[in-house]
């Protein structure tokens, strides 16, 4: 049973530019969160795939976007990237979107915008 | 709506010893699950136990045990017997049916050998 893989672990960025993020869920999930987590904090919300339909957002900007696959892997999109975009970005799966599954996380993608 | 206090952002304990972590929540509803992850230098969070609402007697993981106090929206969890490798950033996350789960800010744990 493989895990939650996301690409790229690192990435460098320039401020106003737009940078995509991926997600491989864990094989039989079919729920994709996301979360930003700035250094020293805690992760926050930014959206949730459900069979490819989102299905709760966070208190993020529309530049936040994401799309879920048919094979349910994912992408996060950001544009017009700012200083604060800075973090950590988890993806977590999980088995439908019932609050009794706790998700499994990715290593995250750690994004430094200059 | 749903937010989660950790109270304690660092913590350190001997090695072979109990240590107990704080987290409170605050939440108008009374179906949901609480979990405790862990957060190594590696990034990935892991799961350490899950408790669900509407279970009074409280979850246990080997080591790992939580008190959960419905009524005063508590739930601690104690790492019993530490290890070095239990050393991680902890996080306590709250979840309900149709929400996305919430996090504290974390505990930094220090296991002294």
């Amino acid at each position: 049973e493989t895990g939650v893989t996301q690409s790229p672990t690192h990435l460098i960025k320039t401020r106003g530019q737009q940078v995509t993020l991926r997600c491989s869920s864990q094989s039989g999930h079919n729920t994709v969160s996301w979360y930003q987590q700035a250094l020293g904090q805690g992760p926050q919300f930014i959206f949730q795939y459900y069979r490819e339909e989102e299905n709760g957002r966070g208190n993020f900007p529309p530049r936040f976007s994401g799309l879920q696959f048919p094979n349910y892997s994912s992408e996060l999109n950001v544009n017009a990237l700012e200083l604060d975009d800075s973090a950590l970005y988890l993806c977590a799966s999980s088995l439908n979107d019932i609050a009794s599954y706790g998700y499994t996380f990715g290593s995250g993608t750690r994004l430094t915008v200059v | 709506a749903q937010t989660v206090t950790q109270s304690q952002p660092e913590m350190s304990v001997q090695e072979a010893e109990t240590v107990t972590l704080s987290c409170t929540y605050d939440t108008s509803e009374s179906d949901y699950y609480l979990f405790w992850y862990k957060q190594p230098p590696s990034r990935q969070m892991i799961l350490v136990i899950r408790q669900e609402a509407y279970k009074q007697q409280n979850a246990t993981e080997n080591r790992f045990s939580v008190n959960f106090q419905k009524a005063a929206k508590s739930f601690s969890l104690k790492i019993s017997d530490s290890q070095l490798g239990d050393a991680a950033m902890y996080f306590c996350a709250y979840r309900s049916y149709n929400n996305d789960m919430r996090f504290g800010a974390g505990t930094r744990l220090t296991v002294k050998p």
